[in-house]
């Protein structure tokens, strides 16, 4: 049992690629997120699915888009990279509809853009 | 605008001592309030919740008061272990709303 798995672990990127970031659960859980992690603040939340075939927007989603491929995946994807998208990404899991069940959170991916 | 704040960057107690650390909110709407803690290179770990409706909550050595009027939350962690060190992370939400408030952090140090 894996639990929530990312990749990359790391990336750097020049301004202007894109690239996908992976995410993947393995505990049948219907919700996932995508948060952000910047020095000296908290995560704050990209995207959300709460259910397979459904995605929100959450605090900060202008740069991002994502897709929710099936219920174990989902995927954050940044279309033309900014150095202020440097940061490290936390996919996460839960079990039910809403964010007060139990979080699982993957290890992270640690994205630089120049 | 930081709807969830941890003011203390950093925290540093004895081992068997009381780790007291401390978090405020300013959205009234918040109901559900949550603690992770997070080491070096992985993601948050789940440590213990809170819903509104109750002033204090206890898993083993983690207790989590809440005081609404005041808008404050704490967690106590008693007694200390070093194992215990690493960034806590305060969060909060409103009922159904998936938007889940971190704070900022507190890094806490136990020391042998």
């Amino acid at each position: 049992n894996a639990g929530v798995t990312q990749t990359p672990k790391f990336q750097v990127l020049k301004t202007g690629q894109s690239m996908t970031l992976q995410c993947a659960q393995d505990m049948n859980h219907n919700s996932m997120y995508w948060y952000r992690q910047d020095p000296g603040m908290g995560l704050r939340l990209i995207y959300y699915s709460a259910s397979e075939g459904t995605t929100d927007k959450g605090e900060v989603p202008n740069g991002y888009n994502v897709s929710r491929l099936n219920k174990r995946e989902f995927s954050l994807r940044l279309e033309s990279a900014a150095p202020s998208q440097t940061s490290v990404y936390f996919c996460a899991s839960t079990h039910g509809g809403q964010a007060y069940y139990e979080q699982y959170f993957g290890p992270g991916t640690r994205l630089t853009v120049t | 605008d930081q709807q969830v704040k941890q003011n203390s960057p950093s925290l540093s107690v004895q081992e068997g001592r009381i780790s007291i650390l401390n978090c405020d909110y300013t959205n009234s709407m918040f109901d559900y309030f949550l603690w992770y803690k997070k080491y070096p290179a992985e993601g948050p770990t789940f440590l213990i919740s809170i819903s509104s409706i109750k002033d204090k909550n206890e898993d083993g050595r983690f207790t989590v008061f809440l005081n609404k009027s005041a808008k404050h939350l704490s967690l106590h962690i008693v007694p200390s272990q070093p194992g215990d060190s690493a960034v806590y992370f305060c969060a909060a939400m409103e009922g159904y709303n998936n938007d889940m408030r971190f704070g900022a952090g507190t890094r806490l140090t136990v020391k042998p």
